[in-house]
């Protein structure tokens, strides 16, 4: 079963905008990740934030990490249409044992320029 | 450095053939994994391996074999292929699971 469940499935906003993208979990973690995927191509790692962050940046990337809520974001600033994507997390599974990356279904992402 | 490498790029096989799907790192990784991503349900972990000669089940294992004989290789084997394996098969390394994952540019496979 997905560890992790994006939220919205899709979604669809103009160039400037900014985009967020949300993503929950069932069980606890070491860490989580966000991942982008072009449309045909293999997943590309966009950051990585640990159990005992709050929140990161890289770029116009801000992901927040709550794990009371065991939940986190992807904030994309100022979007681009080559922003344009689907975006998954992945989350360290089952109580953070070692071996098992669960990744979530994904929201799609269509910039308009 | 080429990264993560998968052949074929695409396959056709008819219901009940074999066949193997190649993947290959040249960085070092101990850990590789194989996931297949099918429309509306994101990507789905089959086998993993935490180094060479120790590989362990994913969330959909059934149907398919893995060895580790190498760092640098982990092909999938199929053993009697179903049309319900039809599907986008991606291979990925890192250096352990909790790091960033290298994905390949993926299988695309249909069973007819």
């Amino acid at each position: 079963s997905q560890q992790g469940e994006e939220d919205p499935q899709a979604l669809s906003i103009q160039e400037g905008e900014n985009a967020t993208m949300n993503c929950s979990y069932k069980t606890s973690i070491n860490n989580l990740q966000w991942y982008r995927q072009n449309s045909g191509r293999g997943l590309v790692h966009l950051i990585l934030i640990r159990s005992n962050e709050r929140e990161k940046h890289s770029g116009r990337l801000r992901v927040t990490l709550d794990t009371s809520k065991k939940s986190s974001s992807l904030l994309i600033t100022a979007s681009r249409a080559a922003d344009t994507a689907s975006y998954f997390c992945a989350t360290d599974g089952y109580g953070g044992s070692q071996g098992n990356l669960i990744f979530g279904k994904g929201t799609k992402l269509s910039v308009k320029p | 450095n080429a990264g993560v490498t998968q052949t074929p790029k695409f396959q056709v096989l008819k219901t009940g053939q074999s066949m193997t799907l190649q993947c290959a790192q040249d960085m070092n990784h101990e850990y590789m994994s194989w996931y297949r991503q099918d429309p509306g349900m994101g990507l789905r972990l089959i086998h993993y391996s935490v180094g060479a000669g120790i590989t362990d089940q994913g969330e959909v294992p059934n149907g398919y074999n893995v060895s580790r004989s190498t760092t640098e290789d982990f092909p999938l084997r199929l053993l009697s292929a179903a049309p319900s394996q039809t599907s986008v098969y991606f291979c990925a390394s890192s250096s352990d699971v909790y790091n960033e994952q290298f994905f390949g540019p993926g299988t695309r496979l249909t069973v007819l």
